[in-house]
């Protein structure tokens, strides 16, 4: 079984510019996830899919952040404009509904750097 | 606001047993999880605790107090291959989807 693949794998930008990132959970999978580490600092939630429906995006840090998830599939993640504060890894994770929900599966991240 | 406190690292020899634990402090508990990420990997799960007690899986075990807001994970027999950074985080949110997590402890393991 493939697991929770993301693209690109590195991202270098510059200010101003416009980033997607992607992400393609586990077969199977309705809950699709965020994160993100900033340099230094902890793993931190940015939002939820269940199927295509945003659940929870609270994490999300302001309105340059968009996800989408189509047709409950794979998941995009674009910022727009970028700004240098962006920079860090972005992590996708799935997991399946009821009673394993609690497992979540992360991909290998994205590492974006905004010059 | 919602914080966990973990130790930042953790230094022992292969065989040695290592515990590393986990305060925490959210709203909206549902459970206490751990994952072990090697240096570029993806963080990948352990363990979860919902309720009071222990969990074993092999050599891994992790504790959780609900009354202490206190869990930790047991690493027994360490091997080479378990240097990795490991977090706990609080699975949280209206239905419990939301990982809050810790700033990761760092275990290595020498010779």
């Amino acid at each position: 079984e493939a697991g929770v693949t993301q693209f690109p794998s590195h991202s270098v930008i510059e200010k101003g510019q416009t980033v997607t990132l992607r992400c393609d959970p586990i077969s199977g999978h309705d809950n699709l996830y965020w994160y993100r580490r900033v340099m230094g600092k902890e793993i931190k939630f940015l939002l939820h899919f269940v199927k295509e429906s945003k659940q929870d995006e609270s994490g999300m840090p302001n309105n340059r952040f968009l996800a989408e998830r189509t047709g409950g599939t794979y998941s995009t993640l674009k910022v727009q404009p970028a700004e240098l504060e962006d920079s860090g890894v972005y992590f996708c994770a799935s997991s399946p509904g009821g009673a394993l929900t609690y497992e979540q599966y992360f991909g290998p991240g994205t590492r974006l750097t905004v010059t | 606001g919602q914080s966990l406190e973990q130790p930042s690292e953790v230094t022992a020899v292969e065989g040695a047993i290592v515990q590393i634990n986990c305060t925490y402090q959210t709203s909206g508990f549902y459970g206490l999880s751990w994952y072990q990420q090697h240096d570029g990997g993806a963080p990948t799960f352990l363990s979860y605790n919902a309720l009071d007690g222990l969990e074993e899986t092999g050599r891994f075990s992790s504790f959780l107090s609900r009354s202490d807001s206190y869990g930790y994970l047991l690493l027994q027999e360490l091997q080479m291959k378990d240097s990795a950074s490991y977090f706990c985080a609080v699975r949280r949110g209206a239905a419990g989807n939301k990982l809050t997590f810790g700033g990761g402890t760092r275990v290595l393991v020498k010779p």
